[in-house]
């Protein structure tokens, strides 16, 4: 299957910083990604629909200002958050929409878990 | 919109034996793809099954298989044979023509030996 790979893995940050998270398609080019915020024990929740070349498209509450999206090749995505805090400790994950499939697969990186201190 | 409901938050099921997670959805798209993954601890999500909302048949993926019931937008999902490696949280999704993917609360199922 193709492979999504994100980094990092985990990270630990001072409140007040910010911090880029990588989101990488290895084997295929992904015109869209999306990221996620998933808390213990609870569901995914999408934040963004990143498409390359342009503007991310961000869900319903979700701080554009804060939670920075770039998608600027065809198998790079970032997530930047700045200014982060500790209610911004989270687990992150990316998918990337594969379009050579006919029901457009979209594949999972395997998160990053961020905490802010 | 559309809305994704897992009504079970926990199942429990005996090793080689069957068990039977429910989904409910809601939406008002004629064409669609439902889904359903497996997150294990390490959190990585796994693709288990789709199913595509055009097609009767019901999906099957080796012990995998789904009952899938369009006019009342239900999209259980059931598996055989029980293995110690399917304790995991299991999601069920919705794609939107849109492409977006809707998730359901999630159901974590334990298997016991």
């Amino acid at each position: 299957g193709a492979v999504v790979s994100q980094h990092p893995s985990w990270v630990i940050c001072k409140s007040g910083t910010s911090v880029k998270i990588e989101c990488r398609s290895l084997d295929f080019q992904a015109t869209t990604m999306f990221w996620y915020r998933q808390f213990p024990k609870q569901s995914l929740m999408l934040m963004a629909t990143s498409n390359e070349g342009s503007k991310a498209t961000y869900e319903q509450g979700v701080e554009k200002d804060k939670f920075l999206i770039n998608h600027a090749s065809l198998t790079l995505s970032t997530l930047t958050v700045t200014s982060a805090h500790p209610e911004d400790s989270s687990f992150y994950i990316c998918s990337a929409r594969r379009p050579d499939t006919s029901s457009y697969e979209q594949y999972f990186g395997p998160g990053t878990r961020l905490t802010v201190t | 919109a559309q809305t994704v409901t897992q009504s079970q938050p926990e199942m429990s099921v005996q090793e080689a034996e069957t068990v039977t997670l429910s989904c409910t959805y809601d939406t008002s798209e004629s064409d669609y793809y439902l889904f359903w993954y497996k997150q294990p601890p390490s959190r990585q999500m796994i693709l288990v099954i789709r199913q595509e909302a055009y097609k009767q048949q019901n999906a099957t993926e080796n012990r995998f298989s789904v009952n899938f019931q369009k006019a009342a937008k239900s999209f259980s999902l059931k598996i055989s044979d029980s293995q110690l490696g399917d304790a995991a949280m299991y999601f069920c999704a919705y794609r939107s023509e849109g492409g977006k993917l809707i998730f359901g609360q999630g159901t974590e199922l334990s298997v016991k030996p």
